[in-house]
């Protein structure tokens, strides 16, 4: 089956210090990624949405400057936690689905907590 | 727009008994995919059972069944013989057409009593 990858699967970092986390689909060409932000025992909120080789589309509230994503191939996007503080730890998943009406497929989500 | 909805926040269920999990949506789309996603204590979202709308047939995996009602946009999940791994968040996913929008509903958290 379809398999994500995504790394860190934790990370801690100080206040002000920028987090790259990587989300590569395995064995498919992801057409699109998602990334997404959850809190304790809530849903998955949309954070932005990323094609191929464009600019991705955030959502609203969401700041572009702060979470910028990057989709440079169709196997890679990365999302990139700039000056982090600490009301953005979180966890953070992303998901990448193929061509069609394919599923998504999801990352084993990365934990983030910043001190 | 697009929305999901379930209603149940929490359930229970005793081993090997079953369960269903109840889950809405809106659109005016005609042709849509729904989804089922199982998110463990690991927090991996696991993909449980997919439906096409344009099915009439509802899907089956296993232990899980859905009961698809495209006119009521009813698309509930039932799980039977359930078992202590079955314990987890649920949540129900649709995705348009055009294929380039999620939407999630807000889960139900369903444990598995022994």
């Amino acid at each position: 089956g379809a398999v994500v990858s995504q790394h860190p699967s934790r990370v801690i970092c100080k206040s002000g210090t920028s987090v790259k986390i990587e989300c590569r689909s395995l064995d498919f060409q992801a057409t699109t990624m998602f990334w997404y932000r959850q809190f304790p025992k809530q849903s998955l909120m949309l954070m932005a949405t990323s094609n191929e080789g464009s600019k991705a589309t955030y959502e609203q509230g969401v700041e572009k400057d702060k979470f910028l994503i990057n989709h440079a191939s169709l196997t890679l996007s990365t999302l990139t936690v700039t000056s982090a503080h600490p009301e953005d730890s979180s966890f953070y998943i992303c998901s990448a689905r193929g061509l069609g009406y394919s599923p998504l497929h999801f990352g084993n989500g990365t934990r983030l907590t910043v001190t | 727009a697009q929305t999901v909805t379930q209603s149940q926040p929490e359930m229970s269920v005793q081993e090997a008994e079953t369960v269903t999990l109840s889950c809405t949506y809106d659109t005016s789309e005609n042709n849509y995919y729904l989804f089922w996603y199982k998110q463990p204590p690991s927090r991996q979202m696991i993909l449980v059972i997919r439906q096409e709308a344009y099915k009439q047939q509802n899907a089956t995996e296993n232990r899980f069944s859905v009961n698809f009602q495209k006119a009521a946009k009813s698309f509930s999940l039932k799980i039977s013989d359930s078992q202590l791994g079955d314990t987890a968040m649920y949540f129900c996913a649709f995705t348009t057409n055009t294929g380039n929008q999620f939407y999630f509903g807000t889960g139900t958290s369903l444990t598995v009593i022994p």
